[in-house]
Formats: structure tokens, sequence, C-alpha cells
């Protein structure tokens, strides 16, 4: 079956240090694959996105993702986290059926 | 500010009611997609449309239903409430299309919070 899988629920890390948040996906063909982030009352925004080509993608707010066809995974990494990036993360995938799926999301918190 | 317009932004009602949410995408985009965020359930997709058509249904209750309108606005209709409908419903849209597929990239409304009593 189709699917998004955010492995994570929670994450904690401390301000300045580094973050990877995990996506993997299950379809099978090569996905549109992108990162949304929700902060607190807001809805989704698109933090970067990967359709084709250079497998490292880099997105808004110094945020970066790499596609990995063998892993079917599409992992999101910042080198430094600032307090203001604790928020909400949700990985989604473009499915054939033109439907759009999202991952569960995962807590980022943010330790000063 | 996404562009996506969506009202109300607060419902409280009571089991059986019915209710209308609705949403206005952003100037010139076809497609509308609704979500309902809940805490144990993440963000599931509802069902999509592209230019008035429905083009994709997801976990969408049969108490649930969506039309899309001329004018693109779009209502989500949620009838015979129960408690474990309250959510955030979001309603998201999109222009960008590749080989007939929506490229995924959403502007999302702040949503609507049903609270069902």
């Amino acid at each position: 079956a189709q699917s998004v899988t955010q492995p994570d629920i929670h994450i904690t890390v401390s301000e300045g240090a580094s973050l990877e948040l995990r996506c993997n996906y299950s379809y099978g063909a090569t996905p549109y694959l992108f990162w949304y982030v929700q902060s607190p009352g807001q809805g989704l925004q698109l933090l970067l996105k990967y359709f084709s080509g250079d497998t490292l993608v880099q997105g808004i707010k110094g945020f970066e993702a790499e596609f990995k066809r063998s892993q079917s995974s599409f992992n999101l990494r910042k080198p430094s986290v600032h307090w203001s990036d604790a928020a909400e993360y949700f990985c989604a995938v473009v499915m054939g059926d033109d439907k759009i799926i999202f991952g569960k999301g995962t807590r980022l918190h943010i330790l000063p | 500010d996404s562009g996506v317009t969506q009202t109300p932004k607060h419902l409280i009602t009571a089991t059986g009611q019915r209710v209308t949410l609705r949403c206005s995408p952003r100037s010139g985009d076809l497609s509308v997609y609704w979500y309902q965020q809940s805490l144990d359930q993440g963000l599931q997709f509802l069902i999509h449309y592209y230019n008035g058509e429905e083009r994709a249904k997801g976990n969408i209750l049969e108490r649930f239903s969506a039309q899309q309108f001329p004018d693109l606005h779009s209502e989500l209709n949620l009838s015979s409430l129960e408690l474990g409908d309250s959510a955030l419903y979001f309603c998201a849209s999109s222009t960008s299309r590749d080989r007939g597929l929506d490229t995924g990239e959403l502007f999302f409304g702040e949503g609507s919070r049903l609270t069902v009593l």
C-alpha cells in the first residue's frame, strides 16, 4: 500500500545542534517528495521539494533534504537549529492517483 | 498569508448536527484539497477537486461530502456529527501540475477547528 512514514513522533535537540528528521515512503515509482512545516496555530508551509535531478535539495530557512531511492527515504536536515525552528514537520508524497499523502508528522522541540 | 481563506475559523456544535466548511483558494488555483488533522491520526487526506471535478478520494466518511463550485471555491459538508469528528480541517490549493499531476506545492489555509460536543 502507498504510505508515508515518519518514525519519530517527537525529537528534541539543543539550539545550535544539527538536526535530521526521517521520512520513508512506499510507492512503486519515484514520487514527488516534499517537506512542510507547521507552526502552532498555523497552516502548513512548504519547506522544500524534490521532483527529479539532484538528489540533495535546498529549501527555505536553511533546511535541506536528500532523496535516497535505494532506501525510499527523503530525510530533512539542518546543520544548526534555532529556537524558532520548533514546530511540527511533515513529509508529503504525491501519489500517481492524484492524492497528496502526508506522514503523521514529527514535532521538534528545541532546548535552549 | 497563503492566500487561501477558510471560514469559519472555529465552530462548536452538537452531535448529530450538520456543518459546512468553506474554502476560497488562491486566485488562479484550480486544485483544492481537504485534510482532517487530529492528534491521533495526523493529517488525513479527505478529497481533491480540480476545476470543479472530483479527482481523488481518501479516507472520507460517507457522512462527509464536498464540492467545488464554478468560481472554484469549495465546501466540505459534515453531517450526523460524532464526537470523533472534532478536528482541524484544512483546505489547501495548488495550481502547479506536471504531466497531469499536482506537483504538491500546496498553499494551506489556517484551518477550521470543529468541536463536537
